[in-house]
């Protein structure tokens, strides 16, 4: 079955850029006709949707966020991409890449989630 | 931006209650809400969606309710492991893609 997983460094320094790497396994994903997404959970905290990509390359982002956010899709590799750049320890979080179930215009629900990489801001 | 609120923020309840969680759209989102639960330590899962469709494999003693802006996720007859927090999200028109805050339930 359809599975995710996050990939990227636990620990980033104050002002650097977090990047991390969603890897869709058991589906193809240019198969989804909707846009795959990408959330975060701050220790102790709720969700918040950071953005989302369609197979072809099409992107949302969350206004909040929107001046510091790069996803991008690759394809060949079956991967989507997360940047934030400028971090701060606000954006020590829990950070989920997701299968959207269906969606009404870019906004999507998401069914099936990667199993969450914690990613810490620090120096 | 559309604001989804949620109420209460926690609650306890005891084996065997009927439990319900409330959640409210700023604006009119039809029927595009969804719920999910987060166990401690865990991934959130996905409950239902449009409203009142329940995901497979979901328990059928969830049920979902509600359109325009006032939603309510019903648990029937609360078990030991619905202990969890429970999160709407709406998924109408163009992002942004908004949250509820969460609901914390406990078992009394």
């Amino acid at each position: 079955q359809l599975q995710l997983q996050e990939s990227g460094p636990g620990l980033v320094k104050p002002s650097e850029t977090l990047s991390l790497t969603c890897t869709v396994s058991g589906g193809s994903i240019s198969s989804s006709s909707y846009y795959w997404g990408w959330i975060r959970q701050p220790p102790g905290k709720g969700l918040e949707w950071i953005g989302s990509i369609y197979y072809s390359g099409s992107t949302y982002y969350n206004p909040s966020l929107k001046s510091r956010v790069t996803i991008s899709v690759d394809t060949s590799k079956n991967q989507f991409s997360l940047k934030l750049s400028s971090v701060t320890a606000a954006d020590t979080a829990v950070y989920y890449c997701a299968r959207p179930g269906d969606c009404s215009g870019g906004s999507c629900y998401f069914d099936i989630w990667g199993q969450g990489t914690m990613v810490t801001v620090s120096s | 931006d559309i604001q989804m609120t949620q109420s209460p923020s926690s609650l306890s309840a005891s084996v065997g209650d009927r439990v319900t969680i409330t959640c409210r759209a700023s604006q009119g989102i039809s029927n595009y809400l969804a719920w999910y639960q987060q166990k401690p330590g865990k991934v959130p899962k996905l409950l239902i969606y449009a409203a009142s469709t329940l995901q497979s494999g979901v328990p059928s003693r969830f049920s979902g309710s509600g359109s325009g802006t006032d939603f309510t996720l019903t648990i029937s007859s609360l078990q030991p492991e619905d202990v969890a927090t429970y999160y709407c999200q709406k998924y109408n028109s163009a992002p942004p893609i908004t949250f509820g805050q969460g609901t914390r339930l406990e078992i009394k």
